[in-house]
């Protein structure tokens, strides 16, 4: 069964809507990390909000937010305001206690074009 | 400064030429990764290094061999490699081994073409 499940592999959005990215995963770990990533056509990943299992808030960072339901074994991005420039592949991951190395498992991806 | 370098950005070579992949970082991450990706998909682990030993091999071919030289370096030695080869090689580092929460930082990446 895949660990990180994105369901949407293309989405559009107006710009200044707002947009939420769906990820859903699958762990028997207590302790895990979700991490949403942004890889515009430049290739770099880029680092965008972190989710702790323990974490009581959801986590926000500017524009991002991250809605997250543990008990539904969801993380979903939630940006805000669309800009131009948000246009870009984004990847939802997660990191496992119970991993050796601090490895992520990505989900496949979801690519969202903004629209002027 | 939340930077990882590599070099070079783009890489054509044959496939009996030997290349090197650099990357460093200078943020006192202990733990360095490389991923490749294929187009439209995802990055897939390759090697892990946790303070300068290798931790993880992803059942990895030969032909890429790393190298963790120093706390701030990580290369990726390149030799007799195939077409299917041909990807963005990422590069990454986070600050430790332990905690679920250590975000890894990518660098902008390798374009390698074999032909």
């Amino acid at each position: 069964a895949q660990k990180i499940t994105q369901t949407q592999p293309g989405m559009f959005v107006q710009e200044k809507e707002a947009v939420t990215l769906d990820c859903t995963y699958d762990t028997s770990d207590q302790s895990y990390g979700l991490f949403w990533y942004k890889q515009p056509s430049s290739g770099e990943m880029i680092f965008l909000i972190y989710q702790g299992s323990y974490d009581e808030q959801n986590a926000t960072e500017g524009r991002y937010s991250l809605n997250f339901q543990k008990a539904r074994k969801s993380a979903n991005l939630v940006i805000s305001a669309s800009q131009l420039g948000d246009s870009a592949m984004y990847f939802c991951a997660m990191r496992e206690s119970g991993n050796a190395g601090n490895m992520l498992t990505f989900g496949g991806g979801t690519r969202l074009m903004v629209k002027p | 400064d939340t930077e990882v370098t590599q070099t070079p950005k783009h890489l054509v070579m044959g496939m009996t030429n030997k290349k090197s992949l650099k990357c460093e970082q200078h943020m006192g991450h202990r733990a360095m990764y490389w991923y490749k990706q294929k187009a439209k998909k995802p990055p897939e682990l390759m090697f892990v290094y946790s303070y300068e030993k290798l931790s993880i091999n992803e059942s990895v071919p030969s032909r890429f061999s790393p190298e963790c030289p120093n706390s701030s370096l990580l290369n990726l030695h390149l030799h007799a490699l195939q077409p299917e080869d041909s990807a963005l090689y990422l590069c990454a580092s986070s600050q430790d081994g332990g905690r679920v929460g250590g975000e890894q930082y990518f660098g902008p990446g390798t374009r390698l073409t074999v032909t």
